[in-house]
């Protein structure tokens, strides 16, 4: 089964809201990434969290390794957030990760 | 820094024809992975090397795909008598040994195989 389970699949925001993404782990993980897909397809690399919080301007990112869940906030959407997000963990004795099956975001003006 | 390099960036194959697909990792970075990404299934992890060893190629589907890391600078993934439902993006990204946090994807292999 997924290890890693992403909510919610879809969401919109409009322009200068916010809301918060989530991963659930069904293991223990050791560390978190979570990557924005842009139009482009590209994956950038947002977070990397092995615990506690890390912010970046618009974007907050909290792992709780114990719980078994990450959260990403993002705050004053803009229509250049727009995308898929993906949680990775990174669990077991490798470097590869486990994704989630990521949360598309539509930011309407 | 040039990033994670994959070449070519689309490619169209015949049904049953081979396809080679390359992948340049980040200067420094020992560890490389190949994805697949479709709209059904998402991102499919495939297989992962480090300092060109295979370490972990559970993602792999057993027949027709292979992957290679002859030198610490080039990764290929070559799929065998393609079929159509190989159709997908393929994706290679690259790490430091022994830590993600600097884990690079590169801009994919769209493959079509028609």
């Amino acid at each position: 089964g997924d290890q890693v389970e992403q909510s919610p699949s879809a969401l919109s925001l409009h322009e200068g809201t916010g809301s918060a993404l989530r991963c659930n782990f069904t293991t223990t993980m050791r560390a978190v990434q979570w990557f924005q897909q842009n139009s482009r397809g590209s994956l950038i690399n947002l977070f990397y969290l092995a615990s506690g919080t890390k912010e970046n301007g618009r974007l907050k990112s909290t792992f709780n390794s114990k719980e078994s869940y990450s959260t990403l906030h993002i705050r004053d959407a803009q229509l250049e957030d727009s995308g898929t997000y993906f949680c990775a963990a990174e669990g077991g004795g490798y470097q590869n990760f486990y994704f989630g099956k990521g949360t598309s975001l539509t930011v309407i003006p | 820094n040039a990033g994670v390099i994959q070449t070519p960036r689309h490619k169209v194959t015949g049904k049953g024809q081979e396809a080679t697909l390359w992948c340049e990792p980040i200067s420094g970075h020992s560890a490389v992975f190949w994805y697949r990404q479709t709209i059904v299934q998402g991102l499919e992890f495939l297989t992962y090397f480090r300092n060109q060893a295979p370490i972990d190629d559970s993602g792999m589907p057993k027949e027709r795909f292979s992957a290679q890391m002859p030198n610490q600078s080039h990764s290929t993934l070559k799929i065998q008598s393609t079929q159509p439902q190989d159709s997908a993006v393929y994706l290679c990204a690259s790490s430091r040994q022994g830590t993600n946090s600097d884990y690079t994807f590169g801009s994919g292999t769209r493959l079509l195989v028609i």
